[in-house]
């Protein structure tokens, strides 16, 4: 089955600064990359997807990219924001957007 | 409107006693799940429940009971509770090629 792993564990940046959160994946079939942010105490919540016939995708200060041959994909923050601090999941699905195996959990912490 | 709702959102049981945790969605979706979520943030996959085909992780514990009344319900049956099923448990669900929508847990204690 599909094994996602998530790196780093925990990571502390600076405001302002940007912030790089990286996954890996096994399963070659998976064709959905979701990212989820769960801030304390509440549920998590989709920030940005991607599929795999796409390479990159941004939204505002977000950005998710996918290299499918080395069966990677990254999450970006730019200009990162005291409020940017929470738990980021990656998760991969090889039944196109279902039965998602969740990697295990990236601490954010944005320092002011 | 909440688009999935979960309740109770926090149950303080014993061991050995028997609980329910009920899940609803009001977005229409297809599919619908429980996630488990420890006490170092793990989010794994528990059931998920799809027009009538259930899909069990192998690693639950039949002691757990995932039960469907209609599309739009997925509840969870937890028999002879134990200390080490303390955790937060997240009803989703999801539609196709859509991501998760997630609700708003359920902190179960045992003690």
């Amino acid at each position: 089955g599909e094994n996602v792993e998530q790196h780093p564990s925990t990571l502390s940046v600076q405001e302002g600064d940007s912030a790089v959160i990286k996954c890996t994946y096994s399963d070659s079939a998976s064709n959905y990359f979701p990212w989820y942010k769960q801030e304390l105490g509440k549920r998590p919540q989709l920030i940005i997807d991607i599929r795999s016939n796409v390479g990159e995708k941004k939204d505002q200060r977000i950005a998710v990219t996918l290299n499918k041959t080395a069966k990677h994909f990254s999450l970006h923050i730019t200009e990162t924001q005291p409020e940017d601090s929470a738990v980021y999941f990656c998760a991969a699905s090889p039944l196109n957007g279902q039965n998602f195996v969740f990697g295990p959990g990236t601490r954010l912490s944005v320092l002011p | 409107d909440t688009a999935v709702s979960q309740t109770p959102k926090y149950l303080v049981t014993q061991m050995g006693n028997d609980k329910s945790i009920k899940c609803e969605q009001n977005l229409g979706h297809d599919t619908m799940y429980w996630y488990k979520q420890d006490s170092k943030k793990f989010l794994k996959i528990m059931f998920s429940y799809n027009n009538k085909e259930l899909i069990i992780n192998e690693t639950v514990p039949n002691r757990f009971s995932p039960k469907s009344p209609d599309k739009a319900h997925l509840n969870l049956h937890i028999n002879s509770l134990e200390l080490g099923d303390s955790a937060v448990y997240f009803c989703a669900s999801s539609q196709a090629t859509y991501g998760y929508t997630f609700g708003s847990g359920t902190r179960l204690t045992v003690v």
